[in-house]
Order: C-alpha cells, then structure tokens, then sequence
C-alpha cells in the first residue's frame, strides 16, 4: 500500500525558507508517476505549487516559480519542498501527492514571527 | 495556464436529490486529464473521479464524470448524508496542473 506523509516545521518565521519533506512507503519514486505539491490556505481553495517526475523533470506553478524549489531523494524515497521568502500569505496546509490518485493527510504550515 | 471555473458556488439540495456539478476550462484539457475531488472538513481531498470519467477505487456508483475538452461535469445521482461537502476539480493535462474554485453541496 502505498502511502505519502509529510514532514517539516510547523512554524516559519517571515522571509526565511519553508522546508518540507515528503516521505513514501510502498513505492520507488523513480519508478514512474509525478509526485507534485499542493497547498491550502485556511478557509480557501486549493492551489498546485509544483511536482516532479520520477526521471526528475520539474513544473511549477507560475505565480511562485520564483521562489519555490522542488527535488527528489531516490535512495531515500524521499521529495522536497522548499519556498523562500515566505510572509503570512504562505500559511497553509501542505499536500505531497503522487499524481492525482494518493495524497499524504497534509501538514499546517503556519508563516508567524 | 488553464483556468477551471466551476458552477455554481454553492448547491443547496436534499438527501436523495441528484446533484450536478460543472467545471469549464478555459482551454482544451489535454487527454481529457481531469479529476473530481472531495473535501470534508479537515480531511484530505479525496480523489472520486478521474480521466473525466473513470471512477476511483471505491467511489460508488452513484457518482459519475462526463464531459471532454472545455466542459465537464460531476453527477451524484441521489446525494447520501456524507456527499455533503466541497468539491473539486483540477486539470493534469498541462502544467501547470490548476484547480477550480470549488463547489459547496449543503443540505438544504
């Protein structure tokens, strides 16, 4: 079975960097699939923030291109987010999903000095 | 970037009702490559439909996609207490992979 959980401070101080981890069981992540990060604010909708491929090719969400950082860990099966700069506005529950078929149960990241 | 719309915002029906959820692209989705999702309060989005039309491992029969290219649309033919909840759709045909704004189905 495979599962996804997510890792990483639960608190980020503004302008410094959001580091998350996302850690699957069951599955090599090279062996296929896009593993992709999503985010939702409190209260709002869902937005894609980025993925990769298992052959390490990455997309990202235009809006944040610029500050988010998306790579892999195969020895590990490990994938990881990191968006720079972060204010208030970043503060989310963060999703690490494999497609769009299994997400982990998502991790609040709360963006406050 | 493709962007989803979905109508109408809020759907205000009762148990047994048949619901009917729309989500429009802005541009043609690729392979027809969208998903439907569920969210309950606190939980996860859940995955119902995919490919537009294929339904997830579980989903009941009761739920169905149908739509191609621009327009799409999720049916719950006889809403049950737990279809009561936010719905999604999203596009995974281009990046960068997008979601509608969601629809509320609540008890009316």
């Amino acid at each position: 079975q495979v599962q996804l959980q997510e890792s990483g401070p639960g608190l980020v101080k503004p302008s410094e960097t959001l580091s998350l981890t996302c850690t699957v069981s069951g599955y090599s992540i090279s062996s296929g699939y896009y593993w992709a990060w999503i985010r939702q604010p409190p209260g709002k909708g869902l937005e894609w923030i980025g993925g990769i491929s298992h052959s390490g090719n990455t997309f990202y969400n235009p809006s944040l291109k610029s500050r988010v950082t998306i790579s892999a860990d195969t020895s590990k099966d490990q994938f990881s987010l990191k968006l720079s700069s972060v204010t208030a506005a970043d503060t989310a529950v963060y999703y690490c999903a494999r497609g769009v078929l299994i997400w982990g149960q998502g991790t609040l990241v709360t963006v406050s000095s | 970037e493709i962007v989803l719309t979905q109508s109408p915002g809020t759907l205000s029906l009762s148990p047994g009702e048949r619901a009917t959820l729309s989500c429009r692209a802005s541009q043609s989705v690729s392979s027809n490559y969208l998903a439907w999702y569920q969210q309950r309060p606190g939980q996860a989005p859940r995955l119902l439909i995919y490919g537009a039309s294929s339904r997830a491992t579980g989903i009941p029969d009761r739920l169905s996609g149908s739509g191609s290219g621009t327009d799409f649309t999720l049916t719950i033919s006889r809403l049950e207490p737990e279809d009561f909840a936010v719905y999604y759709c999203q596009q995974y045909g281009s990046p960068p992979w997008t979601f509608g704004q969601g629809t509320t189905v609540e008890i009316k």
